[in-house]
C-alpha cells in the first residue's frame, strides 16, 4: 500500500537556519503530495503542494520539489524563525476515489532564538 | 468565517461509556473524514463520507462509528470506548471532485479513556 516515511525528529535550529526535513513516498500511480503544518494546540494546515513531477510548491517561505526519480518531498526553507516551530506532516492522495491522505509519522521543529 | 468546528475539545472518559464527537463544517463540503493522531504514527484515516447518506471505511474503523444525516455535520461514535482510542481526533472536510483540493481540518479533540 501508498506509505509515506519522514526524517526522525525532534529538530532543533538556530533562527535563521536553513531547514530541511526529508519525505520519500511509496505509491502506486501518481500521487498528489502535501506538506501540513500543526502549530501548538491547533489543527492541520495546508502549507503546500505539488499534484505532479517536477512541481514546486511553494508558501511562508518553504519549498518543496516532487521528485519521482526518486519518489522524494522534501521541505525546506532557507532562513528559519521563531514562529515556524511547530509538527510538519508530509502527505500524499493516491489520486483515487477515497480521497484520503496518507500522513507520514510527523517532524517536530523547535527554533531557538 | 469558513471552518471546521468540533466538541468536546477535551474529554476524558470511562472505558464502555458510550461518547460523540461532533464535527460541523460551514463551507458546504461534500467529503469529511475522521482521523485520529499518535504519536510515532502520523494521522490515520478512520471513516469517511463522500456525501449525505454515504460513508465508508478508512484505515482503522473498529470500534468507532459515523454517521452522515446532513451536509454539514459528521459525528463520531464511540460505542463502547477502550483505553486503546485514547488519541487526538481530527475532522477533515473538502470539496469532492478532485484530490488536489486542500483538506481543512477542525482544531481536535483530545480523548482519554480509563
Amino acid at each position: 500500500g501508498n506509505s509515506v516515511t519522514q526524517m526522525e525528529g525532534p529538530v532543533t535550529l538556530s533562527e535563521e537556519a536553513f531547514l530541511t526535513i526529508n519525505c520519500t513516498y511509496t505509491a502506486t500511480g501518481y500521487p498528489s503530495l502535501f506538506w501540513y503544518v500543526q502549530y501548538p494546540g491547533e489543527g492541520l494546515q495546508l502549507l503546500l503542494k505539488a499534484t505532479k513531477a517536477d512541481d514546486k510548491g511553494s508558501n511562508k517561505g518553504f519549498e518543496a520539489t516532487y521528485r519521482k526519480e526518486t519518489t522524494s518531498f522534501h521541505l525546506e526553507k532557507g532562513s528559519v524563525q521563531v514562529s515556524d516551530s511547530a509538527v510538519y506532516f508530509c502527505a500524499l492522495s493516491d489520486n483515487q476515489g477515497a480521497q484520503k491522505l496518507v500522513f507520514g509519522q510527523g517532524t517536530r521543529l523547535t527554533i531557538n532564538p | 468565517e469558513a471552518q471546521v468546528t468540533q466538541n468536546p475539545r477535551y474529554l476524558i472518559t470511562v472505558t464502555g461509556k458510550k461518547l460523540t464527537v461532533t464535527c460541523s463544517q460551514n463551507m458546504n463540503h461534500e467529503y469529511m473524514s475522521w482521523y485520529r493522531q499518535d504519536p510515532g504514527l502520523g494521522l490515520r484515516q478512520i471513516y469517511y463520507s463522500m456525501n449525505v447518506e454515504v460513508t465508508d471505511k478508512g484505515d482503522v474503523p473498529e470500534g468507532y462509528k459515523v454517521s452522515r444525516k446532513e451536509k454539514r455535520n459528521f459525528p463520531l461514535i464511540l460505542e463502547s470506548p477502550s483505553p486503546n482510542q485514547t488519541s487526538l481526533y481530527f475532522c477533515a472536510s473538502s470539496p469532492f471532485g478532485t484530490v488536489y483540493n486542500e483538506q481543512f481540518f477542525g482544531p481536535g479533540t483530545r480523548l482519554t479513556v480509563l
